[in-house]
């Protein structure tokens, strides 16, 4: 298994600042990926954090907005930008040790635009 | 479109007992399945997966059912413990892993002392 921490734990943020929120993981992984979680409902997929390339964005979410650092393959930022209070949400952070295998998850970022 | 869900949203469990929770997917290409439970506060935490060529997979305490004809999952707990209590999410994907996880709605278990 792979075991995943992020930084900041949670958060509470000012309508248009932004907010960068680390994901480290602690062995090499192929995969990273980034979701979000509204309180009480399931997990939506941002993007895939590909290391070395632009990260692949699902339907509904834009580089602007989301831009996604992967420098190496332990580490990934997700940057949430011009926040309004629509972004409050659960920002989680996954990793895969390579296509195929098990996904594991980060303890989150609570995020709370005011 | 793709779409995982679950039958039932809660489900009450006295401890002890045995617990189902139940998923459907839509995507007949679906041929890689995990189970996750979330606690409150926390990230989704790994319980149990299953590959498209079985139809059971064991683990400890824990049971997954799949049924790919009717495209149905199931996440069976034996003797229930009040540590179950979490929110379980069913989660596919296709292509032998190589497409990103598709989540289901999640259920509610409550295990009742």
């Amino acid at each position: 298994s792979a075991v995943i921490s992020q930084k900041p734990s949670r958060d509470i943020c000012q309508r248009g600042t932004s907010l960068t929120i680390q994901c480290q993981v602690d062995s090499q992984v192929t995969m990273m990926f980034w979701y979000r979680q509204q309180p009480g409902q399931s997990l939506t997929l941002i993007a895939t954090a590909n290391q070395g390339s632009e990260a692949t964005y699902e339907s509904g979410f834009v580089i602007d907005k989301f831009p996604i650092s992967r420098p190496n393959l332990t580490f990934s930022t997700l940057t949430v930008s011009n926040m309004s209070p629509e972004d409050s949400s659960i920002y989680l952070c996954s990793a895969q040790r390579d296509r195929g295998y098990e996904q594991y998850f980060g303890p989150g970022t609570r995020l709370t635009v005011t | 479109g793709e779409s995982v869900g679950l039958h039932l949203p809660t489900l009450s469990v006295q401890e002890g007992d045995n617990s189902i929770i139940n998923c459907a997917y839509s995507n007949s290409a679906s041929d890689y399945f995990i189970w996750y439970k979330q606690e409150s506060g926390k990230g989704p935490q790994f319980i149990i997966d299953i590959r498209s060529n079985m139809d059971k997979r064991q683990g400890q305490r824990v049971t997954v059912l799949l049924n790919k004809t009717v495209k149905h999952l199931s996440l069976q707990i034996a003797a229930t413990q009040p540590g179950d209590s979490a929110v379980y999410f069913c989660a596919e994907t296709h292509n032998s892993g190589n497409t990103p996880l598709v989540f289901g709605k999640g259920t509610r278990l409550s295990v009742i002392a």
